[in-house]
């Protein structure tokens, strides 16, 4: 069965240290990759997403990913974190199959310590 | 533009009750989808939406009814309450069914089922 799986349910890291979420999928075809984020009381938004090209995305507020087909794996990186960077990442997996399928992580929850 | 707008934000019920969730966007988008959180499990899709009068089953469509009557509108029915249906709910729409689309996601409502 398809799944993503993120590994570490919890991040604590202070200001300025560096950040990487890992996201990996289990999915033999097509895919297109998403980080959203979900800053505490507001909405999911996106982060960045892949869907074919450089593998290196960059997205809003500094934060990039890498896509790595050989290794499934579409990890989250940041090199100096913020405050106000705390919140719940997702990582989020579109399978092409007939249309697509959306399969969501389990999420990360980032503390950043002042 | 508002969004993707969600009521209520909050929602205590009694096992058995019935209630709906209200969904709406003013995206114009065709597709809309409607997913739960649970804690260590990430966003699951319960039913989605690929136009007006048209509505499909997600991964996790038990105890959950839909209808879209109009574009803007997809509103989640809970025929009878239960327990295991405490959740976050999230609605979602997309500008189309493709996967490389990015969704938009609503504020969410949190379901208490005694």
């Amino acid at each position: 069965a398809q799944s993503v799986s993120q590994h570490n349910h919890h991040v604590i890291l202070s200001e300025a240290a560096s950040l990487e979420l890992g996201c990996n999928y289990s999915y033999g075809g097509t895919v297109n990759l998403f980080w959203y984020v979900q800053y505490p009381g507001q909405h999911l938004q996106l982060l960045l997403k892949y869907f074919s090209g450089d593998p290196l995305v960059k997205g809003i507020k500094g934060f990039e990913a890498e896509f790595i087909k050989s290794k499934f794996s579409f990890n989250l990186r940041k090199p100096s974190v913020q405050w106000s960077d705390t919140a719940e990442y997702f990582c989020a997996v579109n399978v092409r199959a007939g249309g697509f399928k959306t399969i969501f992580g389990a999420g990360t929850r980032l503390f950043v310590k002042a | 533009n508002a969004g993707v707008t969600q009521t209520p934000k909050f929602q205590v019920l009694k096992t058995g009750q019935s209630m709906t969730l209200q969904c709406a966007q003013d995206m114009n988008h065709e597709y809309m989808s409607w997913y739960r959180q649970d804690p260590g499990m990430g966003l699951r899709l319960i039913h989605y939406s690929v136009g007006a009068g048209i509505t499909d089953q997600g991964e996790v469509p038990n105890g959950y009814n839909v209808s879209r009557s109009t574009t803007e509108d997809f509103p989640l029915r809970l025929l009878s309450a239960a327990p295991s249906q405490t959740s976050v709910y999230f609605c979602a729409s997309q500008t189309r069914r493709l996967a490389e689309e990015t969704q938009y996601f609503g504020p969410g409502t949190r379901l208490l089922v005694l």
